[in-house]
């Protein structure tokens, strides 16, 4: 059974820092991953999404790697800022066009 | 740019109660799921829904939850007899299914509290 895990928990850091989010999973046979932004109370806004062929995506200030052979992923945030805020959550999907697996996802604050 | 919908924003209802949670998913789109998260817990995986059927569920879609796509836009999940721990916030999503394009997109959620 795949299970994913997000580590730190929590984070916190000033504004302007580069920061990196971990996530790992048990099954390195997935399909896609998936990264989202969760403000509290809402719902997921959908930040990048890596087919299993790829290493990388960008998008603005964010870069998502992904080694299926290790069953990790990175989220790299450049030059955070206080509208970064939020907590981030990292799914996987096992095989195409089916459920996502979910971490329990970062907290992050960034300080102005 | 097209997004899902979702209505009500707040639902509460007494134990014992039917609920029906509302959706509408991004034109076009193959696939429909619906999602759940327990405050303070993961968002997990409720039921998937594909040309007109059931295409997955987990251990959680039990007898007393169902799901329907009534027409060509909207997509409900009902549950028949709440429970107290059926509080939670249900997300609903939909992906365009295409090999090299499956992303999800998902729904603001509705924020369902048994009383």
């Amino acid at each position: 059974k795949q299970e994913v895990t997000q580590i730190p928990a929590a984070l916190s850091v000033p504004e302007g820092e580069n920061l990196v989010l971990n996530c790992s999973f048990t099954d390195s046979a997935i399909y896609n991953l998936q990264w989202f932004r969760q403000d509290p109370g809402k719902g997921l806004t959908s930040l990048l999404l890596i087919q299993s062929s790829q290493r990388e995506q960008t998008s603005g200030r964010l870069n998502a790697s992904l080694d299926k052979s290790s069953g990790r992923s990175t989220l790299y945030i450049a030059a955070s800022q206080p509208g970064d805020s939020a907590t981030y959550l990292c799914a996987v999907g096992p095989r195409g066009n089916t459920p996502l697996v979910f971490g329990k996802g970062t907290r992050l604050s960034v300080i102005a | 740019e097209p997004e899902v919908t979702q209505t009500p924003s707040h639902q509460v209802t007494q134990m014992g109660q039917e609920v029906i949670l509302r959706c509408v998913p991004i034109s076009n789109h193959l696939y429909f799921y619906w999602y759940r998260q327990i405050l303070g817990q993961k968002v997990e995986f409720l039921v998937s829904f594909y040309n007109n059927e059931i295409s997955e569920k987990s251990e959680i879609f039990d007898d007393q939850f169902s799901v329907e796509r009534p027409d060509g836009s909207n997509f409900t999940l009902k549950i028949r007899s709440t429970k107290l721990e059926d509080s939670a916030m249900y997300f609903c999503a939909s992906s365009p299914g295409m090999p090299s394009y499956n992303e999800q997109f998902f729904g603001p959620g509705t924020r369902l509290t048994v009383l």
